[in-house]
């Protein structure tokens, strides 16, 4: 099946940092991807859509030079939380459509983000 | 506009005694549905989906979901429950009236304990 390949899984970083999540179709091209944002025990929120070579669609509400999203290939997306603060601790997943779609996405393992 | 109902934060089954978790979604167009699991720390995995065709979806570990148009519904079922069922349950909605494809709505989630 399609995997998705999130890293890194688990990131500590102080506040005023940046910090790069990468996530990666291993055996698909993914035409689209998605980030979603989830706090504990609470339902995913999407944040941003990115299709390959353009740029990224930002949600409501979601801060676009604070939540960098780059889609430079057909297997990679990155997300780069900047000067970071601790509000922006929680758990950041990624999801990916391919070409041919076929209704459902992939997601990757998720990524927990901790800022002090 | 789409929007996904889980009216049951948690749900306590025995084991080998029937699950059942309720979804029930709002579309303008045709819905596509969808149901993913996720267990602690880790990413979304999909069970099943119901695009078009028999109302009644089979999907992964021994799941099903019927699709019922008139109650707008799409409950997930599963006649046995094993501990290891235990886990986050998303139900989930893209509409089929946009051109391209639509973005995935997930209802809020709901924990299934299964107990010996």
């Amino acid at each position: 099946g399609a995997v998705v390949s999130q890293h890194p899984s688990r990131v500590i970083c102080k506040s005023g940092t940046s910090v790069k999540i990468e996530c990666r179709s291993l055996d698909f091209q993914a035409t689209t991807m998605f980030w979603y944002r989830q706090f504990p025990k609470k339902s995913l929120m999407l944040m941003a859509t990115s299709n390959e070579g353009s740029k990224a669609t930002y949600e409501q509400g979601v801060e676009k030079d604070k939540f960098l999203i780059n889609h430079a290939s057909l297997t990679l997306s990155t997300l780069t939380v900047t000067s970071a603060h601790p509000e922006d601790s929680s758990f950041y997943i990624c999801s990916a459509e391919g070409q041919g779609f076929t209704g459902e996405l992939f997601f990757g393992e998720g990524s927990r983000l901790t800022v002090l | 506009a789409q929007s996904v109902a889980q009216p049951e934060d948690q749900v306590n089954v025995a084991e080998g005694n029937p699950l059942t978790v309720k979804c029930t979604y709002s579309v303008s167009g045709n819905p596509y549905l969808f149901w993913y699991v996720q267990y602690p720390n880790r990413g979304l995995q999909f069970l099943l989906k119901y695009i078009t065709g028999d109302n009644l979806v089979k999907g992964s570990y021994g799941f099903e979901a019927e699709f019922n148009k008139s109650q707008t519904s799409f409950h997930l079922k599963k006649p046995s429950a094993l501990v290891s069922d235990s886990a986050l349950y998303f139900c989930a909605v893209r509409d089929g009236a946009t051109d391209s494809w639509g973005k995935l709505q997930f209802g809020a989630g709901t924990q299934v304990v299964v107990t010996p």
